[in-house]
């Protein structure tokens, strides 16, 4: 089974704080990506990266960074956290574009900032 | 630009009520529909994968199903624990992304 980690289950930040989330997958996927989940929007795409090192913007990468120095780790920075960066935060992890194969989520980071 | 919508946005059901989840897609070049169930404080929870009209696939009390315009999640005969939320998304190819719905909320009442 595909097993994708993030690192915190709850995290609670500051305005202004650099924050660093996390995750980690054992698949050997070439693709991984960072989403955030707002109750009534659904999920919106942030980064994504298809290699190490490559990263390419999703939706909403304002506000954000990421960094992909290994395959299997793939993180997400907010530079300078603000009150509306307070979300659900999603990592998955797939087979390579064109494989047509899903993306497996791990459990998310409930991130508040105040 | 691909859209996903999932109708209704919540279901309540008896336990052993019958009933379907609706997915309908706008997509150039269908290439994959997935289903996720997702719990609450939790990551989806991969499903299904559907490739083409006429496909069906099953698991327990779900069937999902696919034509060129939507796919249904039939749930049999549901349980408790079959409450969750159902996302569905689309995939139209290459190194386009993948587009997620809204879900449906799904509770069953014992």
């Amino acid at each position: 089974d595909v097993k994708v980690t993030q690192s915190s289950r709850y995290l609670v930040k500051r305005t202004g704080e650099k924050v660093f989330l996390e995750c980690v997958q054992d698949m050997d996927h070439e693709n991984m990506f960072w989403y955030r989940q707002d109750p009534g929007l659904g999920l919106r795409l942030i980064y994504f990266s298809y290699d190490v090192k490559m990263k390419e913007k999703g939706d909403i990468p304002e506000g954000y960074s990421v960094s992909r120095e290994k395959k299997e780790r793939f993180s997400l920075i907010l530079e300078s956290a603000s009150t509306n960066q307070t979300s659900m935060y999603l990592c998955a992890s797939s087979l390579p574009f064109g494989s047509n194969q899903p993306q497996h989520f791990g459990d998310g980071t409930r991130l508040s900032i105040l | 630009e691909d859209q996903v919508t999932q109708s209704p946005e919540a279901l309540r059901l008896q336990e052993g009520e019958s009933s379907s989840l609706n997915c309908s897609y706008t997509v150039s070049g269908l290439r994959g529909l997935f289903w996720y169930r997702q719990d609450p404080g939790k990551g989806p929870e991969f499903l299904f994968t559907l490739y083409s009209a006429g496909e069906e696939k099953e698991k327990e009390r779900l069937k999902a199903t696919l034509t060129k315009k939507e796919s249904f999640l039939h749930i049999t005969a549901p349980k408790p624990e079959d409450s969750a939320t159902y996302l569905c998304a689309v995939y139209a190819g290459g190194y386009q992304k993948v587009t997620f719905g809204t879900g449906t909320k799904l509770q069953v009442i014992p």
